[in-house]
């Protein structure tokens, strides 16, 4: 197992059209979270799922953004109608809640968004 | 919710000098607190953490404090080198629960030569 994967690093967009993200976290890791990073900002919580129940989602989260993990394994997220001020890093991390070491976020990449 | 204050929010230090980033929470049922560090263009990735179980933490050159009774935990780096040099976030959640960690906005470390 390579880690968190995304797909893909980067994105540019016009505005207005939908974009769709792809993880795939650690194999084992149950707990999957999105977070959105801008320039000089800490990640910034979106949504995360237990398996394929998504659990929470942040209030700051837009009803154009949704996340799916159908299966439980790789996750999607897709923003409709993108905005201008959609344009951030995407992060998607995984980490497991067994084990001794329960708290390790293992984070992917990153989708980079630049909507024009 | 989870509320995560991170001071300063650039550091300057020479190499050899000491690094100290502070932050405060405000979920008093938060129990574990890591420390991520995020070179430039790279992930974030994780380099100590501290559960509220003690007060302090030490790996070789870094070690973290914990105030529950005042809701803050520090970062202390120490004999710093150029490759601290990176962005440096803090975070709090209720462990157990598997909840997000919410992050501070992070500080940028720059150790020069």
């Amino acid at each position: 197992d390579t880690g968190v994967s995304q797909d893909p690093r980067h994105k540019i967009t016009k505005r207005g059209q939908n974009v769709t993200f792809r993880c795939d976290p650690i194999s084992e890791h149950n707990r999957l979270y999105w977070y959105r990073q801008t320039l000089g900002q800490g990640p910034e919580f979106l949504t995360y799922f237990q398996n394929e129940a998504q659990l929470e989602k942040s209030r700051l989260l837009s009803d154009r953004f949704s996340a799916e993990r159908p299966k439980g394994s790789f996750s999607t997220l897709e923003i409709q109608r993108t905005e201008q001020g959609d344009s951030a890093m995407y992060l998607c991390a995984s980490r497991t809640l067994a084990g001794a070491n329960t708290g390790e976020l293992f984070f992917g990449e990153g989708s980079r968004l630049t909507v024009l | 919710g989870e509320n995560v204050e991170q001071h300063p929010s650039t550091l300057s230090v020479q190499e050899g000098d000491s690094a100290v980033i502070k932050c405060t929470y405000s979920d008093s049922a938060s129990n574990y607190f890591p420390w991520y560090k995020q070179e430039l263009g790279k992930r974030p990735q994780l380099i100590i953490d501290i559960r509220s179980n003690v007060g302090e933490k030490k790996d070789q050159r870094i070690a973290v404090t914990l105030n529950k009774t005042a809701k803050h935990f520090s970062l202390h780096i120490t004999e710093t080198q150029p490759e601290d040099s990176a962005v440096y976030f803090c975070a709090a959640t209720v462990n157990q629960a598997g909840t997000a960690l919410i992050f501070g906005k992070g500080t940028t470390l720059s150790v020069s030569s």
